[in-house]
């Protein structure tokens, strides 16, 4: 099955600056990946998604790039913001929405 | 109001007990998932149902069972529940199959003592 590992676990970064938490995934049969974010006390909200016939997607400070050969993705948030402290999880699925795989999570903490 | 409503909110029980957390939702979606969150371990899919009439087991449905009594409403339940199912635990809704995007409840913390 899929197993999808996540990196760094905890992430402390100065606000302004920016913060990149990379995803590895094993199967190539994987074709959607979503970034989910979870603030203290809330369930888990999209804040983006990339499919594998793209290579890099963008919305306003967050983007997600795509390396499919290597297996890997990232989440990359730019001038960050005190309110993007939270756990940001990535996940993959093979187009069986029913089933994600999830990574660890990354703990981000930005410092005003 | 949320969207997807799970109740409690913060259960402690103990060992053997059983018991059930419940989850509800506004959204008119047809699926429904629950999952569980430790620590350093991510979310795992315990069971997902399409309609009241098809439930699907997940990655780590054992100890687990659940019941999805009207299109709104999904609970599972700890038959005897034991110290390793303390956890974090969501309920999450998917419009339909072509449906990318899941919609999470505020999450139950069970405590099994």
């Amino acid at each position: 099955g899929e197993n999808v590992e996540q990196h760094p676990s905890t992430l402390s970064v100065q606000e302004g600056d920016s913060a990149v938490i990379k995803c590895t995934y094993s199967d190539s049969a994987s074709n959607y990946f979503p970034w989910y974010k979870q603030e203290l006390g809330k369930g888990p909200q999209l804040i983006i998604d990339i499919r594998s016939n793209v290579g890099e997607k963008k919305d306003q400070r967050i983007a997600v790039t795509l390396n499919k050969t290597a297996k890997h993705f990232s989440l990359h948030i730019t001038e960050t913001q005190p309110e993007d402290s939270a756990v940001y999880f990535c996940a993959a699925s093979n187009g069986n929405f029913n089933k994600f795989y999830f990574g660890s999570g990354t703990k981000l903490n930005v410092k005003p | 109001d949320a969207d997807v409503t799970q109740t409690p909110r913060n259960r402690i029980t103990k060992t053997g007990k059983r018991i059930m957390l419940e989850c509800s939702q506004t959204k008119g979606h047809d699926r429904m998932y629950w999952y569980r969150q430790d620590p350093g371990l991510g979310l795992r899919l315990i069971y997902y149902s399409f309609d009241v009439k098809d439930i699907n087991k997940g990655e780590i449905s054992d100890g687990y069972s659940v019941s999805r009594q009207a299109q709104a409403k999904f609970s599972l339940s700890l038959e005897s529940a034991i110290p390793n199912q303390t956890a974090l635990y969501f309920c999450a809704t998917r419009e339909d199959r072509l449906s990318t995007e899941a919609f999470f409840g505020q999450g139950t913390r069970l405590t099994v003592v």
